[in-house]
């Protein structure tokens, strides 16, 4: 059964702290890994990453996809209150078009 | 561009009624996925169209129902209404088969 799990479930952080979210995948024929973050509202997309594109860097946050341990982290440095929200991670695994596997997420929360 | 725009917003029905909500992907974007968000399970694929074609399908039964028409407008129905069936509805746009873009959701819940 294809899944993907999240950890840890919820974090809670100082501003100006760094954090680190994981992300394990087991799902046939992966074709690509994405990260949104979601707050009162609908998922906004952050990252895609795919074999051939195993790091991806955008401000303050980074992600790296490890396709031998079938992984990922998102990393966010020097957190701010607006970075509180859960964070989801969704993997690709089809052949033949968009079908999307979820993790539960983790809910960040940053505190001033 | 415009986003993705579902509708209803919300929804309120009770049980064993049917109920249908609507998406309209970005403009340009041919993929339209679905997907049911409840706290319990997060977020949980339903089925994905392509050029009106359903090209994925996700393990809900079949009273979860979608379509796609020819300007990429995408509907789904859902029969037979449970309580079970209280959740975010979201619509995802993408171009092909690539990052998807979501829309605010319909939240619908079942009495």
């Amino acid at each position: 059964e294809d899944k993907v799990v999240q950890s840890p479930l919820s974090l809670v952080v100082h501003e100006g702290d760094t954090v680190t979210l994981n992300c394990s995948y087991e799902v046939t024929n992966f074709r690509s890994l994405l990260w949104y973050k979601q707050e009162k509202k609908a998922p906004t997309f952050l990252f895609m990453l795919t074999s051939s594109g195993i790091e991806k860097k955008s401000g303050r946050l980074s992600s790296i996809l490890d396709k031998k341990e079938l992984s990922s982290i998102l990393n966010i440095t020097a957190t701010q209150t607006g970075d509180s929200a859960i964070y989801l991670c969704a993997v690709g695994g089809s052949n033949t078009g968009n079908q999307f596997y979820f993790g539960t997420g983790t809910s960040l929360t940053v505190i001033p | 561009k415009a986003g993705v725009t579902q509708t209803p917003r919300y929804l309120i029905k009770t049980r064993g009624q049917q109920v249908t909500l609507s998406c309209s992907p970005i403009s340009g974007h041919r993929s339209v996925s679905w997907y049911q968000q409840t706290p319990g399970q997060g977020l949980q694929f339903l089925f994905e169209y392509f050029s009106e074609t359903q090209r994925n399908k996700g393990n809900f039964p079949g009273r979860f129902s979608g379509r796609q028409f020819s300007n990429s407008r995408s509907e789904m129905n859902v029969s037979t209404l449970e309580l079970g069936d209280s959740a975010l509805y979201l619509c995802a746009s993408s171009p092909g088969w690539e990052t998807q873009y979501f829309g605010p959701g319909t939240r619908l819940l079942v009495l």
